[in-house]
Parts: C-alpha cells; structure tokens; sequence
C-alpha cells in the first residue's frame, strides 16, 4: 500500500522563523517519486521539487531546502527565515514508476504572521 | 512555460443546469488530469487522459463527463450535479515520457458552487 502522511495539521511561526514540514511515505516500490506542492489561498498547485528514490542528496534552492532520508521514508522540507508570503498548504505526494495517480498527504497549513 | 489554464475561475450552477470546464496547455504534455479538490482536504484524482485517450477513471459519477477534443485541451463536462459536489476543481498536465516520473503541472482551478 502507498501512503503519505504529513502529521502537522497547522503550523504556525513568525516572520524571519525557520521552519520544517514534515512528511512520511510508505511504498513496496523501490523506485518512486516524490513531489512538494505548494497551495496558496488562491487555489492553484505550484509544484516545488521532485525527488527521484534512487537519488538521496539533498536539495537546496534559495530559502527551501528539502531533506530526504530513505532509511526513515522521510522527505522534510524546511524554509528559512519565514515570510508572510510563504503562508501556503503544503502538500507531500508520492508516485510510482508507470503510474499516473499521485498520492497527496492531508497537507500542512503555515501560517506566517508578520 | 509551465502554464496551465483552466475557465472560468469561478462558476455557480443549479442542479438542472449543464455547464463545461475548460482547461488548456501549450507545454507539448501528453496526459492531463481532472482533480476535485474540497476545503481542507488534498486533491482527488477523478480522470486522466493520455495522449487524447481516458486512461483512468476512478469511478466518477456519469454526472461529470470528460472529453480531450486535442493534445493542448480538456473539458469536463457537468451536468445534473448535486450540492455536494461544489469543490475546487483543478486541471494538471505531465509530458508522460515514462509516466511515474513526470511531474505534473496544475492550473489554477474553478471554484464550483452547485445551489
């Protein structure tokens, strides 16, 4: 079975905080995808990152860096120093090879207060 | 450009009414998606077409009907909807050169209000 769970409902920081979502993955797959989208109040999907199973470096790009560990089927994504502009519902998806469905986590609302 | 475009924004519908989605891309992406999305909840796939033909359908109500007239667009077709199935509804697209490892692109949704 493939599952994505993202245990934090709602995350609340101040500006200028650093801070991590985290998400959790179970698949029997050895080779899989895994994506962060990013869901702002205006509805649309922006897609962040793309992780491919066999390739565990970490990733970083300006404020976002992503940590991904296949020893725990983890797949954090922290940002740092907080702006009121990244106040999304994140979502953490999982993929396998051949397929065409996604599997979306429940999603984490951050809330950035100024 | 990674542009996906969906009209209109919003759309308020009664339960006899029959009304389409749109949704359009120029990224040369073979699949495209149909999403239903409700509040506080992640994105449900509904249907997907790969290169112009229904590859999946998680069992949709025939109240929703799907059509890819060509490669760049896709309709969604409603028709008799119920209450319950006011949600946001959001279009992707992926190249599918090996579908698991394409990501998908999303357009900004319709809001859809079914009185």
């Amino acid at each position: 079975a493939q599952k994505v769970t993202q245990a934090q409902t709602e995350i609340s920081v101040v500006e200028k905080e650093d801070v991590t979502l985290d998400c959790v993955y179970e698949t029997r797959d050895t080779t899989y995808y895994l994506f962060w989208y990013k869901q702002p109040p205006s509805g649309e999907l922006v897609f962040l990152i793309r992780r491919n199973s066999f390739d565990e470096q970490n990733e970083i790009s300006g404020r976002y860096s992503w940590n991904f560990q296949k020893s725990t089927s983890s797949f954090n994504f922290t940002i740092t120093a907080s702006q009121v502009v990244d106040s999304a519902v994140y979502f953490c998806a999982l993929r396998n090879t051949g397929g065409f469905k996604t599997i979306f986590g429940a999603g984490t609302r951050l809330f950035v207060k100024a | 450009d990674t542009e996906v475009t969906q009209t209109p924004k919003h759309l308020v519908m009664g339960m006899t009414n029959k009304k389409s989605l749109k949704c359009e891309q120029h990224m040369g992406h073979r699949a495209m998606y149909w999403y239903k999305q409700k509040a506080k909840k992640p994105p449900e796939l509904m249907f997907v077409y790969s290169y112009e033909k229904l590859s999946i359908n998680e069992s949709v109500p025939s109240r929703f009907s799907p059509e890819c007239p060509n490669s760049s667009l896709l309709n969604l077709h409603l028709h008799a909807l119920q209450p319950e199935d006011s949600a946001l509804y959001l279009c992707a697209s992926s190249q599918e050169r090996g579908a698991g490892t394409d990501t998908q692109y999303f357009g900004p949704g319709t809001r859809l209000t079914v009185l």
